[in-house]
């Protein structure tokens, strides 16, 4: 199975900051990860497919990059709005796995 | 809109059984593969199970291969989880989602919490 290594596990970050989560794969996957926003009782949201694609809708402050084994979430300038629990998925080969999650909370 | 409500959580005991189903609306339900993911209480999310459109294929995690199986009704627009032998390590929210060949789930329902428990 494909072990996907999420870090931090939790971040304190002020609006306006820079934030990036890191996924590392412990094998290739091409460019077969999405990234995933949840909020506390609510359902995952999409926000990059394809390694780097923004989903239609989410704000062009989220971007995503990487290839192979790592990749990259970027916030580029937090909002409040985006205090959540941020999860990468592989899709590469079955099992697919999450990463184990990356806390964003307020400074 | 795309709705997916999903149903038939609840209590079992430990070695007992349950059927999940979720509902699907307003897409083309046949078009697309489902998923089903879990979620213990506090804890991260966790891919269960997938089927194509058709339901002639289908893939499971380790920790449920062999109990769990997933099937669909697509005149009924309904996706089925059924689950034997239960754990109390099967203990979580269950939610379904829409997605296609080789892309990650873009829809999730709430989901239904599943408790084992003696």
């Amino acid at each position: 199975d494909i072990q996907m290594t999420q870090s931090p596990s939790s971040l304190s970050a002020s609006v306006g900051d820079r934030v990036t989560i890191t996924c590392r794969a412990s094998q290739g996957i091409r460019n077969n990860l999405g990234w995933y926003q949840q909020k506390p009782g609510k359902a995952p949201k999409r926000l990059i497919y394809a390694a780097s694609s923004l989903q239609s809708g989410v704000p062009s402050r989220f971007s995503g990059s990487g290839s192979g084994t790592e990749f990259t979430l970027t916030i580029s300038s937090l909002q409040p709005e985006d205090f959540a629990t941020y999860y990468c998925l592989q899709h590469n080969s079955y099992p697919w796995t999450f990463g184990q999650g990356t806390k964003v909370e307020i400074k | 809109e795309v709705q997916l409500v999903e149903s038939g959580g609840g209590l079992v005991q430990p070695g007992g059984s349950l059927r999940l189903s979720c509902a699907a609306s307003g897409f083309t339900f046949r078009s697309y593969w489902m998923h089903w993911v879990r979620q213990a209480p506090g804890k991260g999310l966790v891919w269960v199970s997938r089927i194509n459109g058709d339901g002639s294929s289908t893939s499971y995690a380790d920790s449920v291969k062999g109990r769990f199986t997933i099937s669909r009704d697509n005149a009924k627009n309904t996706l089925f989880l059924q689950m034997n032998s239960l754990r109390a390590d099967d203990t979580a929210v269950y939610s379904c989602a829409r997605g296609a060949h080789a892309s990650p789930p873009d829809y999730w329902g709430q989901g239904t919490l599943v408790t084992v428990s003696s």
